[in-house]
């Protein structure tokens, strides 16, 4: 069972264009939710993350949309350039309780940025 | 260190060979993870270290997958008699704080392996 749903697969923009990758979730136990930057031959690197209290949150040209009642939430790429080419993961984890410190992934989205 | 050590970073193994894999945390991460990243796919959790105890092991695969951090700094994972359905990129990470994946993760840059 994936818990965590994540959009498109792969993404092609224009530099200066604004990707958009869309997250669902099914747990509703789910209180964290991190977005993660990838390189290739790289382990994911934390890139923002937000918690369901709040509709929105910025950290320089990322921003990340939750919506709690439809379970869903995006990554924002303001002004994209070529060397946010990277491949993007959503993640899940639980506030409290066993698993709380494991990170449910969504499958991964590849954004290339044409110059 | 500065960030995660792993080794080796590429392993290719034949059918049915053990291998292990190291994992060396930035200096004083109490927590330290196991994750494996399948191609094309996002990290799924393996197992979990909370200094030497090994406080969750439910995503181990089977029981050919073993871990360890014995003296609660560089963890190993073991597979045995591997199969070509082991072949993923083994992921660790570690984190300063004893619980809680919000405090973030510091992955490494992960161990290839192919099993042939």
């Amino acid at each position: 069972q994936q818990q965590v749903k994540q959009s498109p697969q792969s993404l092609i923009v224009q530099k200066g264009g604004i990707p958009i990758i869309n997250c669902a979730y099914e747990n509703t136990a789910f209180d964290y939710f991190p977005w993660y930057q990838q390189f290739p031959g790289k382990g994911p690197a934390l890139l923002i993350a937000i918690r369901p209290d709040v509709s929105e949150k910025k950290e320089g040209r990322f921003t990340i949309s939750f919506n709690k009642s439809a379970k869903q939430f995006s990554l924002h790429i303001m002004d994209s350039q070529p060397g946010d080419s990277a491949t993007y993961f959503c993640a899940a984890s639980t506030g409290s309780g066993a698993g709380s410190y494991q990170l449910t992934f969504g499958k991964g989205t590849k954004l290339s940025v044409i110059p | 260190g500065a960030g995660v050590s792993q080794s080796p970073r590429y392993k290719v193994a034949k059918r049915g060979q053990d291998v292990a894999l190291r994992c060396d945390p930035i200096s004083g991460h109490v927590s330290l993870f196991w994750y494996q990243q399948a191609l094309g796919q996002g990290p799924e959790f393996l197992t979990y270290f909370q200094n030497e105890a090994q406080l969750d092991k439910s995503g181990l695969p089977s029981d050919r997958f073993f871990a360890e951090r014995p003296e609660g700094s560089v963890s190993t994972l073991k597979i045995q008699r591997t199969q070509q359905e082991d072949s993923a990129v083994y992921l660790c990470a570690s984190s300063q704080m004893s619980v809680r994946a919000n405090y973030g993760y510091t992955f490494g840059s992960g161990t290839r392996l192919t099993v042939v």
